[in-house]
């Protein structure tokens, strides 16, 4: 069972906008600033998309943006490609006793 | 360009041990942590823990802790992890991935290729 919470699947049409979410507590997700999310093609190793709640690393389509609320984080996909098909993960800083600690992953479905 | 770049796939019987290498280039190796995450087949995303390649201090996630042992060598750039006492459920991609600039080293920005360590015997 890992730390933080994330649907196991969302789907999407071309074009739509999706959102994942990923559920921690006041110990990781909820406490700071330090929530990042990957996308990871099956086969490959995954990727950086969002660091920092927020903020995008050079070279990631401005389709990808993150967010928070208490102790939930969002990864939001505007303009859904086929491209886009992956697994994504949400990891956090945690003050508990894992350190880094890793959302189940959500499979994104283009429909 | 910026890259880390594991070594081979391994086999190894129950109870051996083995000992996966991660070669950092392009970059200066001792500015950055590495993380090591493993990925059971299936299965998430896992973080072992993390060294700081300065230093060589180490944080271990708590499952890990005592069976694992994470090392580098800073005259080449590399990174190793060795995990003992194998059993098949340790059987996995092994990644290792660079400590992002910000974020107090959180996020992971360069991945390895991931090393394939099956358990087996």
């Amino acid at each position: 069972q890992s730390a933080l919470t994330q649907p196991a699947s969302v789907s999407g049409s071309p074009g739509q906008s999706i959102t994942i979410s990923c559920t921690g507590s006041s110990s990781d997700v909820g406490g700071y600033n330090f929530v990042s999310w990957y996308q990871q093609v099956p086969g490959q190793a995954p990727k950086l998309m969002i660091y920092d709640v927020t903020y995008r690393p050079s070279g990631v389509s401005n389709r990808f943006s993150g967010s928070k609320s208490g102790n939930t984080a969002s990864l939001t996909i505007s303009g859904l490609q086929a491209e886009d098909e992956a697994d994504y993960y949400c990891s956090s800083y945690s003050s508990g006793t894992a350190f880094v600690v890793f959302g189940g992953g959500t499979k994104l479905t283009v429909l | 360009q910026v890259q880390l770049v594991q070594s081979g796939a391994e086999v190894k019987k129950p109870g051996a041990s083995v000992k996966v290498s991660c070669k950092a280039s392009e970059y200066t190796f001792t500015d950055h942590y590495i993380h090591w995450v493993r990925q059971a087949p299936g299965q998430g995303l896992e973080w072992m823990g993390w060294i700081n390649p300065n230093s060589g201090g180490t944080k271990y996630a708590v499952n890990f802790e005592g069976w694992v042992t994470m090392t580098r060598d800073t005259s080449i750039n590399t990174a190793y992890v060795e995990v003992t006492r194998l059993r098949s459920d340790d059987t996995a991609v092994y990644y290792c991935a660079r400590g992002g600039d910000s974020g107090a080293g959180i996020s992971m920005d360069i991945w390895g290729q991931g090393t394939t360590v099956i358990v087996s015997s």
